[in-house]
């Protein structure tokens, strides 16, 4: 079954970065992207960017542009996302996803992360 | 960007009742549109794509109609589970997806 995990809760300070993992399993990592979305608390959803498992191109959320770098690591099927000059406002849920394929919901996600809390304070 | 507004944002409704959420997006989006119900704590839940496909495993008294700009999705009596908040998704400029600002299915 597919399963993604991701990684612990991080405290960064402002300024720093955070880079979350997000380990694949239970399908052929290569075949399908991996989306990020983020929650603030109490917020709703908000697409961060994509990274094609095949072969590594990117797009991202254009308010991200700049602070926000994806990437693929496919000897061990899992995605990282980097978020640099980290802000108050950038404390949230961090959930990566994969759609669910053309014999299931299409570019739809069908399989989510378990979310990881990156909370930015001083 | 394709915007999308969901009405209401909060309803107050017992189990047992009908409940009938609304997603209206800035401009055309086909049916490529999805439905998640979101817990507190928990990632969010698939239920609807491509505005009326249930996702496996989703119960038939969950459904989705519409295309274009408008979709509702609805539940055709409550269960107490289905007390959660519900997001559309589209997805006609993929990978570029945008979310709904979600409406809170709260208990009356």
């Amino acid at each position: 079954q597919v399963q993604l995990v991701q990684s612990g809760a991080e405290v960064k300070k402002p300024g720093a970065s955070v880079k979350v993992s997000c380990k694949a399993s239970g399908y052929t990592f290569t075949s399908y992207g991996i989306s990020w979305v983020r929650q603030a608390p109490g917020q709703g959803l908000e697409w961060m960017g994509w990274i094609s498992g095949y072969n590594g191109n990117t797009n991202y959320a254009q308010k991200l542009q700049g602070r926000v770098t994806m990437t693929t690591d496919t000897s061990t099927s899992t995605a990282y996302m980097e978020l640099r000059s980290l802000r108050s406002d950038d404390t949230a849920v961090y959930y990566c996803a994969r759609e669910g394929g053309y014999d299931s919901s299409g570019y739809f996600y069908s399989y989510w992360g378990q979310g990881t809390l990156v909370t930015v304070s001083s | 960007e394709i915007v999308l507004t969901q009405s209401p944002a909060t309803l107050s409704l017992s189990p047992g009742e009908r409940a009938t959420l609304s997603c209206r997006a800035s401009q055309s989006v086909s049916s490529y549109l999805a439905w998640y119900q979101q817990k507190p704590g928990q990632a969010p839940r698939l239920l609807i794509y491509d505005a009326s496909n249930r996702a496996t495993g989703i119960p038939a008294r969950f459904s989705g109609s519409g295309s274009g700009t408008d979709f509702t999705l609805t539940i055709s009596s409550l269960e107490p589970e289905d007390f959660a908040v519900y997001y559309c998704q589209q997805r006609s400029n993929w990978p570029r997806i945008t979310f709904g600002p979600g409406t809170k299915v709260d208990i009356k």
